[in-house]
């Protein structure tokens, strides 16, 4: 099985903060990779697939990058709706999510 | 508007059974493998079973083969998941949701696009 391994485990960061997630994969997943974001008592929201590309309707703030077995979701300057937790998921494999970020204030 | 909306979840005590819905409307249900994917309290999301659009593929995670049977039925836009043999670690969310597919262009990537809003199971004697 392949297991995703995100850090760190909690963020604290302040609106208009750069904030960086990385996942690393146990093996490479190429670039079959999503990143979602979930908030308490929702449902995950996909944000990024393919490792890179944005899902139609998430604000530009939001980009990932990576291949192979490292990746990153950068969202460029944080506003009050992204406190969250964010996940990442390898679908080159069956599927298998991250543990998850929080993103706290 | 696309909806998938579950239902089924509940009490049940350990070597339970309990059978979980999960029906679509608002696109064509049809055209889409589908997925369940649970959640225990605290943790991150854990992939339970796929299964294609006309149903010939199923998969599972290793956790709950032999238990659980995935299962759909395109005419009732409706998706299924029997859950047998329950232990305490089935205790979770169960989500069902969509894998993308753009009708449009046929294209197909095996991220999950919807997600509905959960059904609650809890295995506790």
């Amino acid at each position: 099985d392949i297991q995703m391994t995100q850090s760190p485990s909690t963020l604290s960061a302040s609106v208009g903060d750069r904030v960086t997630i990385t996942c690393r994969a146990s093996q490479s997943i190429r670039s079959w990779l999503a990143w979602y974001q979930q908030k308490p008592g929702k449902a995950p929201k996909i944000l990024i697939h393919k490792a890179s590309s944005l899902q139609s309707g998430v604000p530009s703030r939001f980009s990932g990058s990576g291949s192979g077995t490292e990746f990153t979701l950068t969202i460029s300057s944080l506003q009050p709706d992204d406190f969250a937790t964010y996940y990442c998921q390898q679908y080159n494999t069956h599927w298998t999510f991250g543990q998850g970020t929080k993103v706290e204030i | 508007e696309e909806q998938l909306v579950e239902s089924g979840g509940g009490l049940v005590q350990p070597g339970g059974s309990l059978r979980l819905s999960c029906a679509a409307s608002g696109f064509t249900f049809g055209s889409h493998a589908m997925n369940w994917v649970r959640q225990a309290p605290g943790k991150g999301p854990e992939w339970v079973s796929y299964i294609s659009k006309g149903g010939s593929t199923i998969y599972y995670a290793d956790s709950v083969k032999g238990r659980f049977t995935i299962s759909r039925d395109n005419a009732k836009n409706s998706l299924y998941l029997q859950m047998n043999s329950l232990r305490d670690e089935d205790t979770a969310v169960y989500y069902c949701a969509r894998e993308f597919y753009d009708i449009l262009t046929g294209y197909y990537e095996y991220f999950f696009d919807s997600w509905g809003q959960g059904t609650l199971v809890t295995v506790s004697s």
